[in-house]
C-alpha cells in the first residue's frame, strides 16, 4: 500500500529558529501533497497544497512567508516554519495523494516552540 | 464556519456491542465522504469512504450509512472491539477536489 514517511516525529525549537519538517511518499509519485496542522482538540486544518514544481496554494490566513512549502519532486515535499514563535507549536501532518490509492497520511510531527 | 461537524467529542461502549459516530455537514455540495481513524501523536488512517450517489458502504465491521437531505452521514463499527479506541474524523470533498475539510473527531473508547 501507499507509505508516507514524515520527519521529524517530534522537534523543539526556541524562538525564531526555523524548523524544516519533511514528507516523503515511500512508494509512489505524488503530485500533489497537503499539509494540514491540528491544534488540541480541533479538527485537521489545511493550511496548504503542494504542487510539484510550482508554487503552493496557501488557505485563506496562512501566511505564506512563514510556512514555506516546497516540492521539488514527486515524492518530497518540504514545510519549513520560518521565525518559529511559541504560537507556532502544533500538530503538522501532511498527506499525499496518490490517484487510485487515495489520501495517504504521514505520521506527523509534533512541534514545540520554547 | 464549520461545514463539517461532529458534534460528540467522545463516546464509551462495550466491547462487542456496536459503536455509532455521527457526523452532520452544511455544504451541500460535498459529494465524497471519508472516515480516518487516528491515534495520539500519529497521522489519520484511512477507513471507509462513501460517494454521494450511494448511501451505504461496508467494509467488514466497519458500515457508513449517509443521509443526503438530511446532510447527515454516520459510521457503524460492530462488533466494537478495544483496538478500535481512537479519535474518529469525519472528512468530506467537493467534486473530485483533492482537498478535504475535516470535523472535529469523536473520541472512542471501547471497554473491555
Amino acid at each position: 500500500g501507499a507509505v508516507v514517511s514524515q520527519h521529524p516525529s517530534w522537534v523543539i525549537c526556541k524562538s525564531g529558529t526555523s524548523v524544516k519538517i519533511e514528507c516523503r511518499s515511500l512508494d509512489f509519485q505524488a503530485t500533489t501533497m497537503f499539509w494540514y496542522r491540528q491544534f488540541p482538540k480541533q479538527s485537521l486544518m489545511l493550511m496548504a497544497t503542494s504542487n510539484e514544481g510550482s508554487k503552493a496554494t496557501y488557505e485563506q490566513g496562512v501566511e505564506k512567508d512563514k510556512f514555506l512549502i516546497n516540492h521539488a519532486s514527486l515524492t518530497l515535499s518540504t514545510l519549513t516554519v520560518t521565525s518559529a514563535h511559541p504560537e507556532d507549536s502544533s500538530f503538522y501532518i501532511c498527506s499525499a495523494s496518490s490517484g487510485t490509492l487515495g489520501y495517504t497520511f504521514g505520521s506527523g510531527t509534533r512541534l514545540t516552540v520554547v | 464556519d464549520q461545514q463539517v461537524k461532529q458534534n460528540s467529542p467522545s463516546l464509551s461502549v462495550q466491547e462487542g456491542r456496536i459503536s455509532i459516530l455521527n457526523c452532520d455537514y452544511t455544504n451541500s455540495m460535498f459529494d465524497y465522504f471519508l472516515w480516518y481513524k487516528k491515534y495520539p501523536a500519529e497521522g489519520p488512517t484511512f477507513l471507509i469512504s462513501i460517494s454521494s450517489i450511494k448511501d451505504k458502504n461496508e467494509d467488514g465491521r466497519f458500515t457508513v450509512f449517509l443521509n443526503k437531505s438530511a446532510k447527515h452521514l454516520s459510521l457503524h463499527i460492530v462488533p466494537s472491539q478495544p483496538g478500535d479506541s481512537a479519535v474518529y474524523f469525519c472528512a468530506a470533498s467537493v467534486g473530485g477536489s483533492e482537498k478535504l475539510v475535516f470535523g472535529k473527531g469523536t473520541k472512542l473508547t471501547v471497554n473491555p
